[in-house]
């Protein structure tokens, strides 16, 4: 079993759509989380980070529940440049070994 | 600006050749990391750094070499032992505690023939 897994999509909405990420990890020693996204041939670049009561940034949601070792990001409103693929990160805080998923794309279509 | 730079954006080599890629962060960051990337996959560990003069190895260290005698840079040398050097590299960096995010360069994109 991988240690952090994703939805495997790719995702295509449509513009205004709701869609929703999950992502579990299988460390229960697990210290933070954080959602990036990843543009085509560019780097990563940091989203959110996801705390445990919940957290939200504009049209963006990151939950977690850490019974259940989950991660969800949820997009409301799609815009057609939230097209990218989003990436679900947990740091299991020794050596400072931050684990990323494999992504998982979304493409918003007009 | 405060930031992680990496040179050069594309690089191209010969197989057989040692390449050395860059990375410099002015972001007082304690922490730094390499991973590679593939096309369609996910980011790979190869090595990190907690402090100056000290690395660890990531997942897939073999056919890599790193250094960090400054807290600002930690190159990257790609041996000619590594089987598939060809790959998209980003470096990053942390303040070194966990709960700290990581931030990213803008890549490196190797292409060895």
């Amino acid at each position: 079993r991988k240690e952090v897994e994703q939805d495997p999509g790719p995702f295509n909405v449509p513009e205004g759509a709701t869609v929703a990420f999950n992502c579990t990890y299988s460390n229960s020693a697990s210290q933070s989380f954080f959602w990036y996204r990843q543009d085509c041939r560019k780097e990563p670049k940091l989203l959110m980070s996801v705390y445990s009561s919940g957290n939200e940034d504009g049209r963006f949601t990151a939950q977690l529940n850490r019974a259940s070792q989950y991660i969800s990001l949820l997009i409301r409103d799609s815009k057609l440049n939230d097209s990218a693929t989003y990436l679900c990160v947990v740091n299991y805080g020794y050596g400072q070994n931050f684990v990323f998923g494999p992504g998982t794309r979304l493409s918003v279509l007009p | 600006d405060g930031g992680i730079t990496q040179s050069p954006k594309y690089l191209f080599r010969k197989e057989g050749q040692n390449v050395t890629l860059s990375c410099e962060q002015n972001l007082n960051h304690d922490a730094m990391y390499w991973y590679r990337q593939d096309p369609g996959q996910g980011l790979r560990l190869i090595y990190y750094s907690q402090i100056v003069n000290d690395f660890q190895k990531g997942d897939i260290a073999e056919g890599y070499s790193v250094s960090r005698e400054k807290k600002e840079s930690f190159p990257l040398t790609v041996t000619s032992a590594q089987k598939n050097p060809t790959a998209f590299y980003l470096c990053a960096s942390s303040m070194g505690d966990t709960a700290y995010e990581q931030y990213f360069g803008p890549g490196t994109r190797l292409t060895v023939t």
